[in-house]
């Protein structure tokens, strides 16, 4: 079965440093998401792309964070001079539609996720 | 943002009895619902969904309930084995947006 997969599975880096994180989505998907989850609380969403393009981001996702899909199969998240409170385990997901706009939903598929550590 | 309440953090099972996780949620504009499962050093895997113009969707051994005027869902596993033994996750979508919204979470063990 397809999924989504993402690289590495433990980031270390020391606080103010840059990190990207990883992600090559199912092949034929169309939408991309981030989220992460902090240790003990909610997956929470961070932004969903699409076409290119931000389609929808939360207000966690501020300049510090920027995405990007270089080529055809991988999708990145930048995080720029990170922080302690950046800790956590960052989850990839990719899916087929979205229902905003599109004819259907359709789930959204995750990777196992980056843990970014920061000290 | 307490939009999706998963109020029972877990739940036990004895082997080949039924299942039942609950989820509330409070935005009305909620229209796609999802269940997910996750292990241990995983990422969430989908379970079931159900939109909002259904009030029961059902794949092999796992159900999903809605119920609109009360806010809630629930996701049946008849009959539970020891590899569902998991944390579930209930997530809901609005139409016009891209996110999920999650609620915390709700541990199941299933006892052989």
């Amino acid at each position: 079965e397809p999924e989504v997969t993402q690289t590495p599975s433990h980031q270390v880096t020391q606080m103010g440093q840059e990190v990207i994180l990883r992600c090559v989505p199912i092949s034929n998907h169309l939408y991309f998401y981030w989220y992460r989850q902090i240790l003990g609380q909610k997956v929470e969403f961070l932004v969903s792309f699409y076409n290119n393009e931000i389609s929808e981001k939360s207000e966690i996702f501020d300049d510090q964070f920027s995405v990007e899909r270089p080529d055809g199969s991988n999708f990145t998240l930048k995080i720029r001079s990170t922080k302690l409170e950046d800790s956590a385990m960052y989850f990839c997901a990719s899916s087929e539609g979205a229902g905003a706009g599109d004819y259907s939903n359709q789930p959204q598929h995750f990777g196992d996720g980056t843990r970014l550590s920061i000290l | 943002d307490q939009q999706v309440k998963q109020n029972s953090p877990s739940l036990s099972v004895q082997e080949g009895r039924i299942s039942i996780l609950n989820c509330d949620y409070t935005n009305s504009m909620f229209d796609y619902f999802l269940w997910y499962k996750k292990y241990p050093a995983e990422g969430p895997t989908f379970l079931i969904s159900i939109s909002s113009i259904k009030d029961k969707n059902e794949d092999g051994r796992f159900t999903v309930f809605l119920n609109k005027s009360a806010k809630h869902l629930s996701l049946h596993i008849v009959p539970s084995q020891p590899g569902d033994s998991a944390v579930y996750f209930c997530a809901a979508k609005r139409g016009s947006n891209y996110k999920l919204t999650f609620g915390k979470g709700t541990l199941l063990t299933v006892n052989p």
